[in-house]
């Protein structure tokens, strides 16, 4: 398994600024993503964050609203723009370790996001 | 669409018995399986993962796929009251390393 840390837990931000959320592996991993869930839903994918490269966005999402970075195999940070209250939601970094059959995916403890 | 379903639940079993969560998925090219379990205010820890038919056990989960019928399952044996969580099915598709997630199905275990 792998050990993720996010930072912020939690952040209470006005409309329209934004939020930088990070997300820290305890060792390196190839596949790193940021999901999304909304309060009462289920885990909804919103990136997959590439090393070296742009990430790769699902449908629905945009690089201007949800840039992403992931410097190394170890780091990624999720930025959340021009914050409106629909925004309010939890972020969670995922990694996923093992070979392409044998394939794990865990998540870190999120951050909640509240947007006044 | 690629989609995995689950009923929402909740679902409430008696301490002691067995937990049988169920998860049906659309697309046939999908290659394997993931349960996880997530408390209220809590991210998702991984329960197990399937990626051939039948059964594969840890400890009180059993988890259960059957290809043919697309369906998977998790059994849940002596179910203890810590049990009570929402629990997530997630299926990977094809040959991509993403997860598609069902809505989950909660559960009560009763003291």
């Amino acid at each position: 398994s792998a050990v993720i840390s996010q930072k912020p837990s939690r952040d209470i931000c006005q409309r329209g600024t934004s939020l930088t959320i990070q997300c820290q592996v305890d060792s390196q991993v190839t596949m790193m993503f940021w999901y999304r869930q909304q309060p009462g839903q289920s885990l909804t994918l919103i990136a997959t964050a590439n090393q070296g490269s742009e990430a790769t966005y699902e449908s629905g999402f945009v690089i201007d609203k949800f840039p992403i970075s992931r410097p190394n195999l170890t780091f990624s940070t999720l930025t959340v723009s021009n914050l409106s209250p629909e925004d309010s939601s939890i972020y969670l970094c995922s990694v996923a370790t093992g070979t392409h059959i044998s394939y794990e995916q865990y998540f870190g403890p999120g951050t909640r996001l509240t947007v006044t | 669409q690629k989609e995995v379903e689950q009923n929402s639940g909740p679902l409430s079993v008696p301490e002691g018995a067995i937990a049988s969560l169920n998860c049906t998925y659309s697309d046939r090219g999908s290659q394997s399986f993931f349960w996880y379990r997530q408390y209220s205010g809590k991210s998702p820890e991984l329960i197990m993962f399937i990626y051939s038919n039948g059964d594969k056990e840890d400890g009180r989960f059993t988890a259960q796929l059957n290809k043919a019928s697309q369906y998977v399952s998790l059994l849940i044996r002596d179910s203890q009251p810590s049990d009570s969580a929402t629990y997530l099915c997630a299926g990977r598709m094809d040959s991509s390393y993403k997860l598609i997630f069902g809505s989950g199905t909660r559960l009560l275990v009763r003291p």
